[in-house]
């Protein structure tokens, strides 16, 4: 099984701010990797896909960057319709997400 | 617009089997690249894969589940079903069905809560 960890787990920033999570895989899984965003009471939806590409109609400000086993989420600058969790997937081997990370607002 | 609405048993008793559908609107099963995937969330496990089918009914299920799981498709509704048997309160969850390729889940359904108790 591979192992997605997040950190932080949580997270308190200001409207404006720029945002950064980071996602470590248990072994190197190239650049197979996506990003989720989950507001209260919805499901996922697809933000970033193949580590860096966004999908389309997500707002320029989300990015994401890495490759093998460190990867990072970056909101470059924090608007109030952010509050929500953040999540990273892998599918180099079958599928598993990260614990999530819980962005509020300052 | 694709929409995917989850319908079934919200309620289920230990042992037994929970059952189900998810239904495809907006767009067809039979879109080949496509796979329609089961997920689940819960506070304990976050968000796990339970598995996929294709319209062909060719199945891919998560290693963990794989000895409880059974995907089904029926083209003529447009819709995809999931059997998990032998139901135990760690199974207790939201279940969410989504269409998938091989690397993302694009579209999700809104969920659906199961909760096993007596």
């Amino acid at each position: 099984d591979i192992q997605m960890t997040q950190s932080p787990s949580s997270l308190s920033a200001s409207v404006g701010d720029r945002v950064t999570i980071t996602c470590q895989a248990s072994q190197d899984i190239a650049n197979y990797l996506n990003w989720y965003q989950q507001k209260p009471g919805k499901a996922p939806k697809l933000l970033i896909y193949d580590a860096s590409n966004l999908q389309v109609g997500v707002p320029s400000r989300f990015s994401g960057s890495g490759s093998g086993t460190h990867f990072t989420f970056t909101i470059s600058r924090l608007q109030p319709d952010d509050i929500a969790t953040y999540y990273c997937q892998q599918y180099d081997d079958f599928y598993s997400f990260g614990q999530g990370t819980t962005l509020e607002i300052k | 617009q694709l929409h995917l609405q989850e319908s079934g048993s919200g309620l289920v008793k230990p042992s037994q089997t929970l059952s189900l559908t998810c239904s495809v609107s907006g767009g067809s099963l039979q879109n080949g690249i496509y796979s329609w995937s089961w997920l689940r969330q819960s506070p304990g496990k976050g968000l796990e894969w339970i598995g996929y089918i294709y319209h062909g009914g060719s199945t891919s299920y998560n290693p963990s589940l794989q000895s409880r799981v059974t995907m089904s498709v029926d083209r003529s509704q447009n819709q995809v079903s999931l059997k998990m048997y032998s139901m135990t309160a760690a199974d207790t969850a939201l279940y969410y069905c989504a269409r998938s390729s091989l690397s993302v889940f694009d579209t999700w359904g809104q969920g659906i809560m199961v909760t096993v108790s007596s």
